[in-house]
């Protein structure tokens, strides 16, 4: 079955410490890997994707996340995490290869929350 | 880059009435949207994919008499939650995706509150 893992429910970094959400799938065709983030009451802002190529893939806000398909992992890192970072994180799964109708299967998220 | 406009942001209904929500696409036509539904501090849940001139496609276990989905052009998808319940108070989010090689787009999200 297709799913996708987020391990750690609650994470808490001070700022400036370096920050790697983990993420798992699996998924029975090639992936497009996304993370996301979403503040509260609010919807969700694309991080960065990986679809080919090189699997270390740079996003915004200074995110990168490293894609593994020996581990079926898609982990998301940043060295120096930001007050403004605070927020709850999804990594979700998409199919590759098909239109651009095709659905994504979310993780459950991971709550980050930063110490001053 | 690519925008959705999802309207209301906050809506608040009696038991019993309909409340329709609009996901709107900018800048770029989309055939398809999607309607999520987030619990607190969950994750989102698909609920139906909202297909331009067809019926929409809906998730195992959602209510299509419920949840009515109308994606009448391409770039308006309206998501009618008939007699409301308070347990379908929510956090409701739409979503498409402008091409193959573009990330989802989400809407800002409606939180529907029925007392």
């Amino acid at each position: 079955a297709q799913s996708v893992t987020q391990p750690d429910i609650h994470i808490t970094v001070s700022e400036g410490a370096s920050l790697e959400l983990r993420c798992n799938y699996s998924y029975g065709a090639t992936p497009y890997l996304f993370w996301y983030v979403q503040s509260p009451g609010q919807g969700l802002q694309l991080l960065l994707k990986y679809f080919s190529g090189d699997t270390l893939v740079q996003g915004i806000k200074g995110f990168e996340a490293e894609f593994k398909r020996s581990q079926s992992s898609f982990n998301l890192r940043k060295p120096s995490v930001h007050w403004s970072d605070a927020a709850e994180y999804f990594c979700a799964v998409g199919a590759a290869g098909s239109s651009n109708t095709g659905k994504l299967i979310f993780g459950q998220g991971t709550t980050l929350q930063v110490k001053p | 880059g690519a925008v959705v406009s999802q309207h209301p942001s906050r809506v608040i209904c009696k038991s019993g009435t309909s409340v329709k929500i609009e996901c709107r696409s900018l800048d770029f036509q989309a055939t398809t949207m999607f309607w999520y539904r987030q619990f607190p501090k969950q994750s989102l849940m698909l609920m139906a994919t909202s297909n331009e001139g067809s019926k929409a496609t809906y998730e195992q276990g959602v209510e299509k008499d419920k949840f009515l989905i109308n994606h009448a052009s391409l770039t308006l998808s309206t998501l009618t939650v008939t007699s409301a319940h308070p347990e379908d108070s929510s956090f409701y989010i739409c979503s498409a995706r402008e091409g193959l090689l573009y990330g989802y787009t989400f809407g800002s999200g409606t939180r529907l509150t029925v007392v």
